[in-house]
């Protein structure tokens, strides 16, 4: 099957600095990524979608500023968290719709970053 | 806005039961409907996904139903194995771009 790889699976900052994760489909392009986060105890939130060669869309409440997202090929999609506090500390998770599929049903996700500012 | 709510938040039984997972949905328009499993710090494992047409999906073990009109997909895991214990979330795509509301799950606890 289809996989998509996330690095680093964790990562600890400190407050004020940046810190990027990359997303990768491994076998497969996709034009479009996703990426979510999830606070403990809690569901995935949409975060933005990532689309190859042009900005990401970002849901309402997503500082685009501070979440940079970079989509710079059809296998690779960066998230930069800038300047990142404690509130920011998470589990993020991408996912990617293979380009063949021809739609998004078919989508499979990474297993997921865990970032923690202290 | 569409909102997914999963029903319980937790369940536990013992091995051999069969599991049966709620999910309820508030916008009946939606493309598709699946369900994931998620392990203790990692990702997602996609289960089974069910088209708006369709009404069932089953794999192996696991079966999910989906009712559009009222809003709602059940999830039944036959003979639960200790292996099944989880965190299940159920995700509702309600455009056309794929991007997925997720209800906060049920965890899942099979004990031996």
């Amino acid at each position: 099957g289809a996989v998509v790889s996330q690095h680093p699976s964790w990562v600890i900052c400190k407050s004020g600095t940046s810190v990027k994760i990359e997303c990768r489909s491994l076998d497969f392009q996709a034009t479009t990524m996703f990426w979510y986060r999830q606070f403990p105890k809690q569901s995935l939130m949409l975060m933005a979608t990532s689309n190859e060669g042009s900005k990401a869309t970002y849901e309402q409440g997503v500082e685009k500023d501070k979440f940079l997202i970079n989509h710079a090929s059809l296998t690779l999609s960066t998230l930069t968290v800038t300047s990142a506090h404690p509130e920011d500390s998470s589990f993020y998770i991408c996912s990617a719709s293979p380009v063949s599929s021809g739609s998004f049903d078919e989508q499979y996700f990474g297993p997921g970053t865990r970032l923690t500012v202290t | 806005k569409q909102e997914v709510t999963q029903i319980p938040a937790a369940l536990s039984v013992p091995e051999g039961e069969n599991l049966v997972l709620n999910c309820s949905f508030t916008d009946s328009a939606i493309y598709n409907l699946q369900w994931f499993r998620q392990d203790p710090g990692k990702g997602l494992t996609s289960l089974l996904l069910i088209q708006s047409s369709q009404r069932e999906q089953t794999s192996g073990r696991l079966n999910a139903s989906l009712d559009k009109s009222s809003g709602r997909s059940t999830l039944y895991i036959a003979a639960s194995q200790p292996g099944d214990s989880a965190t299940y979330l159920c995700a509702v795509n309600s455009d056309s771009w794929g991007k997925f509301q997720f209800g906060a799950g049920t965890q899942v606890v099979v004990t031996p």
